[in-house]
């Protein structure tokens, strides 16, 4: 597709369910990021894959996150046991090898309710 | 480490008048920077960017930005608001040594309203 891609668009989940969140980004961009965008907190960095390389995820909060993306191109990620602090709305970029010379593409991100 | 620092929460202008969003960063080395909008309910859109070539940006519906490194702003503006301009603004910053250089690291925001 044109842009990047994420799904579902909302999700609303009971506290201590498991949540997946998938990103399909754009066609031939190796760099992608996760960012979760909160009530008052701003734009946090979550993990960022690029190309074949080990992924960073030193932004990850807990061990109750987790991330992967397949075949260099669709990512998923996992929240286990979701408290209601996870609630916020989770965005996607992906972006060119040299991404800051050219900015990144953000999905419209997945709002996700934890009840 | 690098960060970013948008002065103003919040900023309310009359349309047609001019619009100034400040920002400010902090970097180590030279950084690429930034500045996204987000309508409400709406994912981000790169509005325009700085990478080291010329140092006045244009991009986007009219916006555009001025880097100055003496002052290490990046301050956003455009000539007229319109109303579709209402919106949040983020100025980010990206580039630098080490690991995170590639992270993009986002202020935290400024909601611009435009009065009729």
């Amino acid at each position: 597709g044109a842009g990047v891609s994420q799904s579902p668009s909302n999700k609303v989940t009971e506290k201590g369910k498991d949540v997946e969140l998938r990103c399909d980004p754009i066609s031939g961009h190796t760099a992608l990021y996760w960012y979760r965008q909160s009530l008052g907190q701003g734009l946090e960095f979550l993990i960022y894959f690029q190309g074949n390389s080990a992924p960073d995820k030193s932004g990850l909060p807990s061990d109750r996150f987790s991330a992967e993306r397949t075949g260099g191109s669709v990512s998923t990620l996992t929240i286990q046991r979701t408290q209601q602090e996870d609630s916020a709305v989770y965005l996607c970029a992906s972006g060119r090898p040299s991404g800051q010379n050219y900015g990144y593409t953000f999905g419209s991100g997945t709002r996700l309710t934890v009840v | 480490a690098q960060s970013v620092t948008q002065l103003d929460s919040h900023v309310s202008v009359s349309e047609g008048t001019p619009v100034l969003l400040r920002c400010n960063y902090s970097s180590s080395y030279s950084p690429s920077l930034f500045w996204y909008v987000q309508h409400p309910n709406k994912g981000l859109q790169l509005l325009l960017k700085y990478t080291s070539a010329a140092t006045l940006v244009k991009g986007i519906n009219g916006f555009e930005a001025e880097f100055k490194k003496s002052e290490t702003s990046f301050h956003l503006t455009k000539p007229s608001a319109h109303m579709s301009d209402a919106a949040e603004y983020f100025c980010v910053v990206s580039g630098g040594s080490g690991a995170g250089s590639y992270q993009l690291t986002f202020g935290k925001g400024t909601k611009l309203s435009v009065i009729p």
